[in-house]
């Protein structure tokens, strides 16, 4: 079965650069949409946008162009970068497959902003 | 403040049923699947209830979908310990243009 797991620095300092890659295993990246997910200190859930494998991307537009996704299908991985973090990006991060309902997911990683 | 209005928290003894609401608006549960999610502590969410009410290969049928107009309904029969988490409802926005979720509900069973 797919399986997800995300990676990256558990420690963002403000104003500096945030990236996160999700790897896929037990199954193609190929032909599916690739979402992320973020679940603030409080629970809430905030989708952040999607990537189609051949690299089409979608994001919420209420984040403001802070994110960019990309994918390596060479790898089965997908990334997403953030730029000018802010202590409002701590947050867990989520990868997940789809975009109109979201599974599997990966167990998440916790990412705090802070100096 | 989250797009779709779930209630903070809900409670029910072992062996009873209990909803879970879900609350939006014509642009997301109006027009759009529903899909819901189980967030046992310290895991990340699980997908439940996909198409307003179908379930995914391995979730028992004590969980079952509904949805009527802007609300949408979580549903579980034969409560369990187990079942004690968190539920979130989701769904995609045709105004926003994005993916929403609601605040998410505690359930305990007590």
């Amino acid at each position: 079965q797919v399986q997800l797991q995300e990676s990256g620095p558990g420690l963002v300092k403000p104003s500096e650069t945030l990236s996160l890659t999700c790897t896929v295993s037990g199954g193609s990246i190929n032909n599916h949409f690739w979402s992320w997910i973020r679940q603030s200190p409080g629970k809430r859930l905030e989708w952040i946008g999607y990537i189609y494998y051949s690299g089409s991307t979608k994001y919420n537009p209420s984040l403001k162009s802070q994110f960019t996704m990309s994918v390596d299908t060479s790898k089965n991985q997908f990334s997403l970068k953030l730029t000018s973090a802010t202590a409002a990006d701590t947050a867990v991060y989520f990868c997940a497959r789809g975009v109109a309902w979201f599974d599997p997911w990966g167990q998440g990683t916790l990412v705090t902003v802070s100096s | 403040q989250s797009v779709l209005t779930q209630p903070p928290s809900v409670s029910a003894a072992p062996g009873q049923k209990v909803t879970i609401s879900c609350s939006g608006s014509i642009s997301n549960i109006g027009n759009n699947y529903v899909s819901w999610y189980q967030q046992l502590p310290g895991t990340a969410p699980k997908l439940l209830i996909y198409e307003n009410n179908k379930r995914p290969s391995g979730i028992p049928d004590r969980f079952s979908g509904s949805k009527s107009g802007t609300s949408a309904t979580l549903g579980i029969t034969g409560l369990q310990t187990g079942d004690e988490a968190d539920y979130y409802c989701g769904t995609w926005d045709s105004s926003l243009s994005s993916g929403v979720f609601g605040g998410g509900t505690k359930l305990t069973v007590l």
